[in-house]
């Protein structure tokens, strides 16, 4: 089982629609959730942490669920300008030696 | 205020040659993170190191691949006697605070644009 693993997509849908994208990982020791996004040759840059208590930012809702080592994002009233690669990212193994793993990512492509 | 400053931005050698690619972090960051990132994979972890040391390298290939992080000066990301399979982006990250014993406080990297590497 990979560490982090997620849906490729591509997501294709139009503006205005929700979607939802899915994460899961592998080592229950994880501390640390996030979703990163990353535009096409681009950089990724930080979303959004993720908390066991749910949160949200603006149309983005993120949700963890530890038992299922299971991570969400949901996006609501989809824009143009979130056609981007989303990236679910673990961290923190405990201790000071782990670091960030990164998902392959999920594509989303937002038409008008 | 600039961000993670990276050079060169794109680098093309040809086998058996060296690379070295450069990272500045932001300023009052010192803690620096070096990742790869292969055609349509994820990015992963090779190195991360603070000033004059490297934390923690368990995602560097074991032959041909350095990195340091002087007192003075960029990080250095070198891969000796390049070969095809080394044509990547490169992305180095910094943050003001390392891993702690808790797991990450943020997790907020920041990156720089990449270091495309291609080996002809």
């Amino acid at each position: 089982r990979k560490e982090v693993e997620q849906d490729p997509g591509p997501f294709n849908v139009p503006e205005g629609a929700t979607v939802a994208f899915n994460c899961t990982y592998s080592n229950s020791a994880s501390q640390s959730f996030f979703w990163y996004r990353q535009d096409c040759r681009k950089e990724p840059k930080l979303l959004m942490s993720v908390y066991s208590s749910g949160n949200e930012d603006g149309r983005f809702t993120a949700q963890l669920n530890r038992a299922s080592q299971y991570i969400s994002l949901l996006i609501r009233d989809s824009k143009l300008s979130d056609s981007a690669t989303y990236l679910c990212v673990v961290g923190g193994y405990g201790g000071s030696q782990g670091n960030l793993i990164f998902g392959k990512g999920t594509k989303l492509s937002v038409k008008p | 205020n600039a961000g993670v400053m990276q050079n060169p931005r794109h680098l093309v050698r040809r086998r058996g040659q060296e690379a070295r690619l450069r990272c500045s972090p932001m300023k009052g960051h010192s803690h620096v993170y070096w990742y790869r990132q292969l055609p349509e994979e994820g990015l992963k972890f090779m190195v991360y190191l603070q000033k004059e040391n490297i934390i923690d390298e368990s995602g560097m290939p074991k032959e041909r691949f350095s990195a340091e992080f002087p007192k003075e000066g960029p990080s250095i990301l070198r891969i000796q006697q390049v070969v095809r399979g080394d044509s990547a982006a490169y992305f180095c990250a910094s943050s003001p605070r390392g891993r702690t014993a808790m797991g990450w406080n943020t997790g907020e990297l920041f990156f720089g644009e990449g270091s495309r590497l291609t080996v002809l």
